[in-house]
């Protein structure tokens, strides 16, 4: 039973515009969720987090947002660059489970020149 | 820019052998953990160490084995490789023990077994 879930598992954007990679997770008791990028033959990188007692958190072109009633988080990159080619992957954990990641199966994301 | 390494980062090698994943931290994080990802799928948890002489099992079963001897080094031996251990094994490291710290991860070990 996947806990947390990224239904695309790709996303094509073009240069400049915006990209937005969803995820929904189903156990009510995270509370601690993060974003990591994963290049091809590299691990993954830490991108950006949110607790659950906020909304929204903004990193320069990167922001997500959480939506608790939904159950839902999204990743905001604008604006988007090629550089920003890569495989995202989106993780919740919580306090009960000694701070332990459950990780989604990742978006990847392709921006077009 | 984390720093934890982890060798080889590419191994073929034939069934029944013993295999041994090296991954070494210089951070001094008391937490590292074992990840198993197979392509297009999500990393599952395998083993994790919340310090020296401290190991527990992930959320995935796994017939693979750790140590934890020394704080930087946490290794992740398979005694008797058979196909189905063919994978990509990441390892990764965290600090404190209350505080919501990211999790940093080494580059990883693709494992095929023939």
């Amino acid at each position: 039973d996947q806990q947390v879930k990224q239904n695309s598992p790709s996303l094509s954007v073009q240069e400049g515009r915006i990209s937005i990679l969803n995820c929904d997770y189903t156990n009510s008791m995270f509370d601690y969720f993060l974003w990591y990028k994963k290049y091809p033959a590299e691990g993954p990188t830490f991108l950006i987090s949110i607790s659950s007692i906020k909304d929204k958190n903004e990193d320069g072109r990167f922001t997500v947002f959480l939506n608790k009633s939904a159950k839902h988080l999204s990743l905001h990159i604008v604006p988007s660059q090629p550089g920003d080619s890569a495989v995202y992957f989106c993780a919740a954990t919580s306090s009960g489970s000694a701070r332990q990641l459950t990780f989604g199966s990742g978006t990847q994301l392709t921006v077009l020149p | 820019e984390a720093d934890i390494y982890q060798t080889p980062r590419y191994l073929v090698i034939g069934t029944g052998k013993k295999i041994t994943l090296e991954c070494s931290q210089t951070m001094g994080h008391d937490k590292m953990y074992w990840y198993q990802q197979d392509p297009g799928m999500e990393l599952h948890l395998i083993h994790y160490s919340y310090g020296v002489n401290s190991t527990e099992k992930g959320d995935l079963s796994s017939e693979s084995t750790v140590s934890r001897i020394r704080t930087e080094h946490f290794p992740l031996t398979l005694e008797s490789a058979r196909p189905s251990h063919t994978s990509q094994y990441l390892c990764a490291s965290s600090e404190g023990s209350y505080s919501n710290q990211p999790q940093h991860f080494g580059d990883g070990t693709r494992l095929s077994i023939l």
